[in-house]
């Protein structure tokens, strides 16, 4: 059971316009929401994280949306950038602040290409 | 660099065999993750140590064991190794503190042949 889906395998964004990437999930006890970038022949590297006391978090270019009662996340990047190009997951986690227990559900990823 | 170290980054071993990935967390991390991304595929979550105790275990097979040593440093064990078994392995730590991300390592590509 696929707790979290990220349904679009791929995506390609002209530079300079906006890249919005989905993820959505099963489970309504996930409290922290992040999402990871990933080059090749490397380790995911953290890129933003949201609670779910929230419905928005930004950092510089990228913003991440959540819509709880759809179970829905999103991430925007604007403007996209070349160096951008890699493959996205989103996560999610349950039960950290109570049990101390991160664990971490991972999607299947979204491989985003910005074409120059 | 994220600060946390994996062991070797590459590994060629026969079926039936067993290896050992190793994982040095971040300064001060006291939590350890192990995920496994096979071809194509999400982050499949393991295991999970913190301060030397399993904490949380995912889709980890009976031939995998993994232990978290007093220094901190992680082992996973993978025996009776089959071909599908041929892929990267991730470590990630996480420091005890309010921020709630891991922090990966570069990961161990296993290929069983």
């Amino acid at each position: 059971d696929q707790q979290v889906k990220q349904n679009s395998p791929s995506l390609s964004v002209q530079e300079g316009r906006i890249s919005i990437l989905n993820c959505d999930y099963t489970n309504s006890m996930f409290d922290y929401f992040l999402w990871y970038k990933k080059y090749p022949a490397e380790g995911p590297t953290f890129l933003i994280s949201i609670s779910s006391i929230k419905d928005k978090n930004e950092d510089g270019r990228f913003t991440v949306f959540l819509n709880k009662s759809a179970k829905h996340l999103s991430l925007h990047i604007v403007p996209s950038q070349p160096g951008d190009s890699a493959v996205y997951f989103c996560a999610a986690s349950e039960g950290g602040r109570t049990s101390g227990t991160y664990k971490y559900i991972f999607g299947t990823g979204t491989r985003l290409k910005v074409l120059a | 660099d994220s600060g946390v170290t994996q062991t070797p980054k590459h590994l060629i071993t026969a079926t039936g065999q067993r290896v050992t990935l190793r994982c040095s967390p971040r300064s001060g991390d006291l939590s350890v993750y192990w995920y496994q991304q096979s071809l194509d595929q999400g982050l499949q979550f393991l295991i999970q140590y913190y301060n030397g105790e399993e904490r949380a275990k995912g889709n980890i097979l009976e031939r995998f064991s993994a232990q978290q040593f007093p220094d901190l440093h992680s082992e996973l064990n993978l025996s009776s190794l089959e071909l599908g078994d041929s892929a990267l392995y991730f470590c990630a730590s996480r420091s005890p503190g309010s921020s709630t991300e891991a922090f990966f390592g570069q990961g161990t590509r296993l290929t069983v042949v």
